[in-house]
């Protein structure tokens, strides 16, 4: 099972950048998404979750109307579109899938991270 | 929103020693508690799910409990390989939170 982000980089406030993730090892379709981040040196902040089917999405109130979080299940892909970005955005975007276990969930096996950088 | 708590924020302790994190829900979030280790400049893996799972792979020298609102991550005997940063994060209810995190290091 494996997770790998892409593109991450620097943009200036109230620029866009779309974030990738790659899936691999599992059956994509049917887990459930997420979208953690980690400004420097500071603590995790849970972003935005999506559904299998991409049906029901769910994001942290500092990014709704901003960030769309979407998955292409035929190339096993997350993507997290952000726009107008601002300072505050700037953190490494790991993305994770969901596991289940009957009532409960948590977040496993992670990616390794990509970093994204809001700044003029 | 479900705020989360941890305390202490850092801790120093040695090789071998037992080690208890705390970590405080703002409302009761029965057992939806996950707790995580994080190593410097690595993504964070999942210890203990719903509160007292063992994640497979994990040392059983990892424990966790509690329920409602309190909950704890002991180690029962640290090990070099434990000096990191642990976080708790509830999944109870959207927005998901964590805490905000408790830095073990080598006394």
């Amino acid at each position: 099972v494996q997770l790998v982000e892409s593109g991450g980089g620097l943009v200036h406030p109230g620029g866009s950048l779309r974030l990738s993730c790659a899936a691999s090892g599992f059956t994509f379709s049917s887990y459930w998404l997420t979208w953690v981040r980690q400004a420097p040196g500071k603590g995790l902040e849970w972003v935005a979750n999506i559904r299998q089917d991409g049906s029901e999405k769910y994001y942290v109130d500092s990014v709704k109307g901003r960030f769309t979080i979407s998955r292409d299940n035929a190339k096993n892909s997350l993507y997290l579109q952000m726009n107008s970005l601002r300072a505050e955005d700037t953190a490494v975007y790991y993305c994770a899938r969901v596991a289940v276990l009957e009532w409960t969930n948590w977040f496993d096996p992670w990616g390794q991270g990509t970093l994204v950088t809001v700044s003029s | 929103d479900i705020q989360m708590t941890q305390s202490p924020s850092s801790l120093s302790a040695s090789v071998g020693d037992r080690v208890t994190i705390t970590c405080r829900a703002s409302q009761s979030i029965a057992t939806y508690l996950n707790w995580y280790q994080q190593k410097p400049g690595k993504a964070p893996k999942v210890l203990i799910y719903a509160a007292f799972g063992l994640q497979s792979g994990v040392p059983s020298r990892f424990s966790g409990s509690g329920s409602g609102t309190d909950f704890t991550l002991t180690i029962s005997s640290l090990q070099p390989e434990d000096f990191a940063t642990y976080y708790c994060q509830q999944s109870s209810s959207v927005p998901y939170s964590f805490g905000q995190g408790t830095k073990l290091e080598i006394k």
